[in-house]
């Protein structure tokens, strides 16, 4: 079975600029979650996606958002890019089998790596 | 609420010799556990997982970890360090009441031939 996938892998964008991230999901998992990693912050959790639908949010602003299709493929998109915005991010899949995602194994993507110049 | 310590950020150890990479927890209610490992340009891969079925848990690659509940710990051990193994290491808990992961900050092991 194939893993998750993430696209593209890399990206340079300047700031003010706006980016699209794209993940798509190991088949038959319904839950997809981002996750923002930086040497000084560590990895850190954007969103999670669930039915299409938001299911939690971490605490970033709201230049990051997400969505998700029927498919379960997901995006995210960052609106006025900021230097601190270069970072990798991370998609990872799971099956959510139960009502809240709690304790769910998470399968992640290789990540796509944004340099904001 | 949840959060996870990892202590040291880097660990050094010869080849064949043990890993013992440390992860301190602390959750309000029974944890989930995981370790992860991040090689270079790579998204991260599961080690092994703690759902409370048994305290001393096997992973991949030969990698195992013990849940102590008195010390609120789960570290992660190898019995003999391959040059292989040579990566990041995340430590991470399942947030309370959603599916969200809480890593730690991770401990870079480097294995010296």
């Amino acid at each position: 079975k194939a893993g998750v996938t993430q696209t593209p892998r890399y990206l340079i964008k300047t700031r003010g600029q706006q980016v699209t991230l794209s993940c798509s999901p190991i088949s038959g998992h319904r839950s997809v979650s981002w996750y923002q990693q930086t040497p000084g912050q560590g990895l850190q959790f954007l969103f999670e996606y669930f039915s299409e639908t938001q299911r939690n949010k971490g605490n970033f602003p709201g230049r990051f958002s997400g969505r998700q299709f029927s498919n379960s493929r997901s995006e995210m998109n960052v609106s006025t890019l900021e230097l601190g915005d270069s970072a990798l991010y991370l998609c990872a899949s799971s099956l959510a089998l139960g009502n809240s995602g709690r304790g769910e194994t998470q399968y992640f993507g290789p990540g796509t790596r944004l340099l904001v110049l | 609420a949840q959060s996870v310590t990892q202590l040291g950020s880097h660990v050094s150890v010869s080849e064949g010799a043990l890993v013992l990479l440390r992860c301190n927890y602390s959750s309000s209610v029974p944890p989930y556990l995981f370790w992860y490992v991040q090689y270079p340009n790579q998204g991260l891969q599961l080690l092994l997982k703690y759902t409370s079925a048994a305290t001393l848990v096997k992973g991949i690659n030969g990698f195992e970890a013990e849940f102590k509940k008195s010390e609120t710990s789960f570290h992660l051990t190898k019995p003999s360090a391959h040059m292989s193994d040579a990566a990041e290491y995340f430590c991470a808990v399942s947030a309370s009441n959603t599916g969200k992961l809480i890593f730690g900050q991770g401990t870079t092991l480097q294995v010296k031939p």
